[in-house]
């Protein structure tokens, strides 16, 4: 079993509409957790970072943790061309400071 | 204020020889750690820096790589002789050391081929 799982895509959605993306990690440890976003060829970025249980919400994007389920999901409301990317799903340790654990990312594909 | 760099942005090389990439991380951040990406598979990480210790290594997949971070500064990742698996984008990444949030910025990635 893979630590950081992703559905690799690729995922199309609609101009406008909401893409939704899930990820599933196997560590129980595990304190913080990071969305990067990667246009190809590029470096990946941090577009949102949560560490308690429920809803963090930051413009268009909202993201959701839920411990017990060992689950993390990013909502992107309003679909933009611009958000076709590659999504990572990143997760760090207990003290901070420490390595990510990565997915393979989803591709995502925003149709005008 | 500069992102992370890195250098070179390719490298094509052949089985055997030797290559260093470097990366040169945002100033001030005292942490810095290496990633590698094979394709078709996740970002991996290698190594990490604390200023000049190693913290963590527990990445790295052999003794053909060694990283270096003199003075705390810049870091160099070489691989010595590269074989065919090492082909992949290797990034680099700091944070620093006490942050409101456990941010790591990323470079843009030095792309090796091993032939």
């Amino acid at each position: 079993q893979k630590e950081v799982e992703q559905n690799s895509g690729p995922l199309s959605v609609p101009e406008g509409a909401i893409a939704s993306l899930n990820c599933t990690y196997s560590d129980r440890g595990s304190q913080s957790f990071f969305w990067y976003r990667q246009y190809s060829g590029k470096s990946p970025e941090l577009i949102m970072f949560i560490y308690s249980n429920g809803d963090k919400e930051d413009g268009r994007f909202t993201a959701q943790l839920n411990k017990a389920s060992q689950y993390v999901s990013l909502l992107i409301r309003d679909s933009q061309p611009s958000d076709s990317a590659t999504y990572l799903c990143a997760v760090m340790g207990f003290f901070g400071n420490e390595k990510l654990t990565f997915g393979t990312g989803t591709r995502l594909t925003i149709i005008p | 204020e500069a992102g992370v760099t890195q250098f070179p942005s390719h490298s094509v090389i052949e089985k055997g020889q030797t290559v260093t990439l470097r990366c040169d991380p945002i100033s001030g951040h005292d942490n810095l750690y290496w990633y590698r990406r094979v394709m078709g598979k996740e970002i991996k990480f290698l190594l990490h820096f604390v200023k000049e210790s190693k913290q963590d290594e527990s990445g790295m997949p052999n003794n053909r790589f060694l990283a270096e971070r003199t003075g705390g500064t810049y870091s160099t990742l070489k691989v010595q002789p590269a074989e065919l698996e090492d082909s992949g984008v290797y990034f680099c990444a700091s944070s620093p050391l006490a942050g409101d949030y456990n941010e790591q910025f990323f470079g843009p990635g030095t792309r090796l081929t091993v032939l």
